[in-house]
């Protein structure tokens, strides 16, 4: 099974851009990166997903590189609400159509005024 | 308001007296799972449903069973719980397909004396 590997934790400032890394070495072509954050006492949150392409929304971006063997989630200006639980997580269609999922470790990132 | 609905929130119970977690949602989705969160080892996906009718093992199914007979509900059933079994129990639901985004209840506490 693709497994994805993330750093146990990071450090922000406020203001700055934060960028959060992913490897997915084993993914399969035909795996969507997703980016999930989870806030204290909060059930798990949408952030971004892209298949190759850097993709952008309204609360960040995710650069994928070109082997897709790893990816990048880029929140631009941390805000302190930012301080959470990230996690990546490979969705694949082989997978009876994206039923399981691969959860990785998560990131905690911690963000300072 | 589109959510995914759980209950209860919170549970205290002994182990052997069999329970049953409820999970709604209204989005008309063909997908839901169930995860279940310890500390230090993120989210692990516990059952999942890719339809009425259609259900299939995540990665800890041992202990739990699932149903799906409304497209809309998927209870998680604890037949015989034990202390192990205590945990945070997440829902989640989506429609089919590795490019959606999940959506999260708001959790269920569970705690088996």
């Amino acid at each position: 099974d693709a497994k994805t590997t993330q750093p146990n934790s990071m450090e922000s400032n406020e203001e700055e851009p934060v960028h959060l890394p992913c490897n997915h070495s084993t993914i399969s072509g035909t795996d969507y990166i997703h980016w999930y954050r989870q806030l204290p006492s909060q059930g798990p949150e949408y952030v971004i997903h892209g298949l190759t392409s850097n993709v952008n929304n309204r609360m960040a971006s995710l650069a994928i590189a070109e082997d897709r063997k790893s990816s990048t989630l880029i929140l631009h200006r941390a805000t302190l609400r930012d301080a959470a639980v990230y996690y990546c997580i490979l969705r694949g269609m082989i997978y009876n159509q994206g039923g399981k999922l691969i959860f990785g470790q998560g990131t905690e990132l911690s963000v300072k005024p | 308001e589109a959510q995914v609905t759980q209950n209860p929130r919170y549970l205290i119970t002994v182990t052997g007296k069999k329970l049953t977690v409820t999970c709604s949602q209204n989005m008309n989705h063909e997908y839901m799972s169930w995860y279940r969160q310890d500390p230090g080892l993120g989210l692990r996906q516990i059952y999942y449903s890719m339809n009425v009718e259609v259900t299939d093992k995540g990665d800890v199914p041992e202990g739990y069973k699932v149903s799906r007979k409304e497209k809309r509900n998927f209870p998680l059933i604890l037949e015989s719980p034990s202390p192990n079994q205590t945990s945070l129990y997440f829902c989640a639901s989506s429609f089919k397909g590795a490019s959606q985004p999940q959506h999260f209840g708001d959790g269920t506490r569970l705690s088996i004396l």
